[in-house]
């Protein structure tokens, strides 16, 4: 069974970069797995800021990057708000049509 | 502006049945992959099936494989779950979200969700 392996909980600093990752129990990720990112705070839907690896999805400030760092896919948010505190969701595309979340990211900024 | 509502969301008890809807505005709805996702209490994003946009292929997760089955009627832009042999476990907010263009892999516009309960 896949297992998407995200980073429990992390902080930053406001107007500090933070990177977030997005790996597999077993393998690595490639853009062949279109990672997406969402950001989800308290009571709201999920937002949608990065698929398909890289791109920005409309509206979402360019303070928000996806790419491929290794063998992982990652979310780097450079000068951090007090408002990118929230959880952040990575998904992964299996070729077998079924997509895979991670677990999630608590952010704090202090 | 793509906009997604979920309803049918409720109580019921374990082994009942319910069937989820989701109406979709400002968008060509066949031309668009389909996909529902949920999220227990205090729990993560659980992707639970998808649909390409002519409805001719889908896909479940594991832990719903046999028991709920999705599909779409593009006549209406409608999106459908319906929900066989509930468990306690799928006690969740399920939303629906729009997937992409033939060969396009993502999933970017979410509705609001709405509240299943599995519960006695």
């Amino acid at each position: 069974q896949t297992v998407v392996t995200q980073e429990p909980s992390f902080s930053v600093s406001p107007g500090g970069t933070v990177t977030l990752t997005c790996g597999l129990s077993s393998g690595s990720v490639s853009p062949s797995y279109y990672p997406s990112w969402y950001q989800q705070t308290p009571g709201q839907a999920p937002r949608t800021l990065i698929h398909s690896t890289n791109t920005r999805s409309s509206g979402v400030p360019d303070r928000f990057s996806g790419s491929i760092l290794g063998n992982k896919a990652a979310l780097t948010i450079t000068g951090a708000q007090a408002d990118d505190e929230s959880d952040y969701y990575c998904v992964l595309y299996l070729n077998s049509g079924i997509w895979v979340f991670g677990g999630g990211t608590k952010l704090t900024v202090l | 502006e793509v906009q997604l509502l979920e309803s049918g969301g409720g109580l019921v008890q374990p082994g009942g049945s319910l069937r989820l809807s989701c109406a979709a505005s400002g968008l060509t709805f066949s031309s668009y992959a389909m996909s529902w996702v949920r999220q227990a209490p205090g729990k993560g994003l659980e992707w639970v099936s998808g649909i390409i946009g002519s409805g001719g292929s889908t896909d479940y997760a594991d832990s719903v494989k046999g028991r709920f089955t999705i599909s779409r009627d593009n006549s209406k832009s409608t999106l459908y779950l319906q929900m066989n042999s509930l468990r306690a476990e799928d006690t969740a907010l399920y939303y629906c979200a729009k997937g992409g263009l033939s060969g396009s892999f993502y999933m970017d516009v979410w509705g609001k969700g709405t509240t299943v309960t599995v519960s006695s």
